[in-house]
């Protein structure tokens, strides 16, 4: 089955720097990889996703870039502010079904 | 936008009593729901795939007969927590996937479970 990975497990940036989290997948056949935030007690919201037919996408501050050869996806947030500190997750999935979460990401901006 | 709703949002039980929550797809059909357990500072692990009007489907590892899962219509997914024990304590949280194009899907608020 799937295995999804995720690195750095907490990660602390300056407020306007910019904080990159990275996920490996393992079946090459995931073709949706979306990126959930997540703050204490609440429930995952969905920041962006990628399908594996397109290799970047970007909305605003916020961009994910997908290597199928690599079987890597990675999340890129710009200019960071105090309210993006959070749990990120990343996910693979195959057709919808089957949703397999990497372990989280705790990312503290600081001010 | 889609929105899926739980209840309740928190529960105390009793070690060895059941417990049902609820999850709701308020303004769409979900003939697909998704059960997820999560414990503190740790990931979402999905449980099950809740199928509306046939069994639910199981992930390796996790009791059928102690979780059961009943997906009764187009916008209800019932998960019942059955004898619970202390180490069930957890956060559920379900997601109903939205559309067959994109995958995106729709988690509820989730339900806290505290097995005393």
């Amino acid at each position: 089955g799937e295995n999804v990975e995720q690195h750095p497990s907490t990660l602390s940036v300056q407020e306007g720097d910019s904080a990159v989290i990275k996920c490996t997948y393992s079946d090459s056949a995931s073709n949706y990889f979306p990126w959930y935030k997540q703050e204490l007690g609440k429930r995952p919201q969905l920041i962006i996703d990628i399908r594996s037919n397109v290799g970047e996408k970007k909305d605003q501050r916020i961009a994910v870039t997908l290597n199928k050869t690599a079987k890597h996806f990675s999340l890129h947030i710009t200019e960071t502010q105090p309210e993006d500190s959070a749990v990120y997750f990343c996910a693979a999935t195959r057709y919808g079904q089957n949703f397999v979460f990497g372990p989280g990401t705790r990312l503290s901006v600081l001010p | 936008g889609a929105v899926v709703s739980q209840h309740p949002s928190r529960v105390i039980c009793k070690s060895g009593t059941s417990v049902k929550i609820e999850c709701r797809s308020l303004d769409f059909q979900a003939t697909t729901m998704f059960w997820y357990r999560q414990f503190p500072k740790q990931s979402l692990m999905l449980m099950a795939t809740s199928n509306e009007g046939s069994k639910a489907t199981y992930e390796q590892g996790v009791e059928k007969d102690k979780f059961l899962i009943n997906h009764a219509s187009l916008t209800l997914s019932t998960l019942t927590v059955t004898s619970a024990h202390p180490e069930d304590s957890s956060f559920y949280i379900c997601s109903a996937p939205v559309g067959q194009g994109p995958y995106e899907q729709y988690f509820g608020p989730g339900t806290r479970l505290t097995v005393t």
